[in-house]
């Protein structure tokens, strides 16, 4: 069965500091991994992109990471901000029937403490 | 550019009523998507749409329906709502290669008593 596990469930840390969120699928077959976003009351918004064969993509202070072979994703986040609080949900898109499909986890959420 | 807009963003129901949630995209995406997001789990898909005057069905499809008449809008209906279709839904839409993003509405809440 096509599954997105994420972890932690939640996660609470001090203005400045780092964190990891992990993503675990099953999904096959692969075609990409996002990872998302999401503030209280928005829609998801997309972080990065990962394919195949990249493993290590970065956007500010994101940093998403992919190891295809253990089918496992981090995001890390340097240097907390406040506006960091959010939840980040990973999504791995697969394809079928002639068209793509997405499997969503659940999500993390991250509470930036001042 | 507006992006994805959803009318409305809050809606109460009563059981059996029925009612069309919007969403609309200026970004000339040919595929679109209906989600729902429920407290600890991930979204489902609804339905989804490859271009104007196709739906299809999605993860979670029963007691809803879906119109694409045109590009730009893609219109979920519940012809008789229950509660357990309380849920915030989420409207989305991608250019159609599998490499790019899906752009999200702002989302819809809806509450059914």
């Amino acid at each position: 069965k096509n599954q997105v596990e994420q972890s932690p469930q939640s996660l609470i840390i001090l203005e400045g500091k780092n964190c990891t969120l992990q993503c675990n699928y099953t999904v096959s077959p692969f075609s990409n991994l996002r990872w998302y976003k999401q503030d209280t009351g928005r829609g998801p918004v997309s972080l990065t992109i990962m394919t195949f064969s990249e493993n290590t993509k970065s956007n500010g202070r994101y940093t998403a990471t992919l190891d295809a072979d253990t089918k496992q994703s981090s995001l890390h986040i340097t240097a907390s901000q406040l506006s960091d609080s959010a939840s980040y949900i990973c999504v791995v898109s697969f394809p079928t029937s002639g068209t793509y499909k997405y499997i969503f986890g659940t999500g993390t959420r991250l509470k930036v403490l001042a | 550019n507006a992006g994805v807009t959803q009318t409305p963003k809050f809606r109460v129901l009563k059981t059996g009523q029925s009612m069309t949630l919007l969403c609309a995209q200026d970004m000339n995406h040919e595929y679109m998507y209906w989600y729902r997001q429920d407290p600890g789990m991930g979204l489902r898909l609804i339905h989804y749409s490859v271009g104007e005057g196709t739906t299809a069905k999605g993860e979670v499809p029963d007691g809803y329906n879906v119109s694409r008449l045109k590009k730009q809008n893609f219109l979920l209906g519940l012809e008789s709502a229950a509660p357990s279709q309380t849920s915030v839904y989420f409207c989305a839409s991608r250019r159609q290669a599998s490499s790019y993003e899906q752009y999200f509405g702002p989302g819809t809440r809806l509450t059914v008593t």
